[in-house]
């Protein structure tokens, strides 16, 4: 059964530094990975998808970074503003669902100005 | 950008009430979920849809049903509301191949 694990629950870093959030996953049969980021009692939004077949995807300041092999993503925040201060959330879908996705408990991300 | 809405950001309501919540969305996908979000729990599926007048059970069904008369627009009903399902709910669109969900800005739903 897939499982989906983010280290730490929560990080606090100074503006400016550069960061890495982690996610695992247990079974590298995955059809894509997605990374969200979640405002206090707001929606998600969806920052980035790596698909199975893809080792990063880029967006600004943003890298996403997929080995299947080991069964880990990490969401890499270049030069960290107070803005990017919200919970960060993985997902990975499933081979053959086209709905179905298994979901990280999320990373509190706090940048300190 | 593909745009989801939903009916109301906040709402109150009455147990034993029927409670619908509206997602609409703009950027013709076929696929649209309905998500109840809970401290602790994370995010969990109540129902999906794949098609116009097609729906699937999710994880947490029990309580809850759907409508989806038009592809845009996606109803999760609460045919008699109850406490514990005061919860921040959270609707979601996809496209296949690609799979990727886009999420509307949530109703918080509280039922006294």
């Amino acid at each position: 059964k897939q499982e989906v694990t983010q280290i730490p629950a929560a990080l606090s870093v100074p503006e400016g530094e550069n960061l890495v959030l982690n996610c695992s996953f247990t079974d590298s049969a995955i059809y894509n990975l997605q990374w969200f980021r979640q405002d206090p009692g707001k929606g998600l939004t969806s920052l980035l998808l790596i698909q199975s077949s893809q080792r990063e995807q880029t967006s600004g300041r943003l890298n996403a970074s997929l080995d299947k092999s080991s069964g880990r993503s990490t969401l890499y925040i270049a030069a960290s503003q107070p803005g990017d201060s919200a919970t960060y959330l993985c997902a990975v879908s499933p081979p053959g669902s086209n709905y179905q996705l298994i979901w990280g408990a999320g990373t509190k991300l706090i940048i300190k100005p | 950008d593909v745009k989801v809405t939903q009916s109301s950001r906040y709402l109150v309501k009455r147990t034993g009430e029927k409670v619908f919540l509206e997602c609409v969305q703009d950027m013709d996908h076929e696929n649209m979920f309905w998500y109840r979000q809970d401290p602790g729990l994370g995010l969990r599926l109540i129902y999906f849809s794949y098609d116009v007048k097609m729906k699937e059970k999710g994880d947490i069904p029990e309580g809850y049903s759907v409508s989806r008369e038009k592809k845009e627009r996606f109803s999760l009903i609460l045919e008699s509301a109850s406490t514990n399902q005061t919860s921040m709910y959270l609707c979601a669109s996809s496209s296949q191949p690609r799979n990727e969900q886009f999420f509307g800005p949530g109703t918080r739903l509280t039922v006294l």
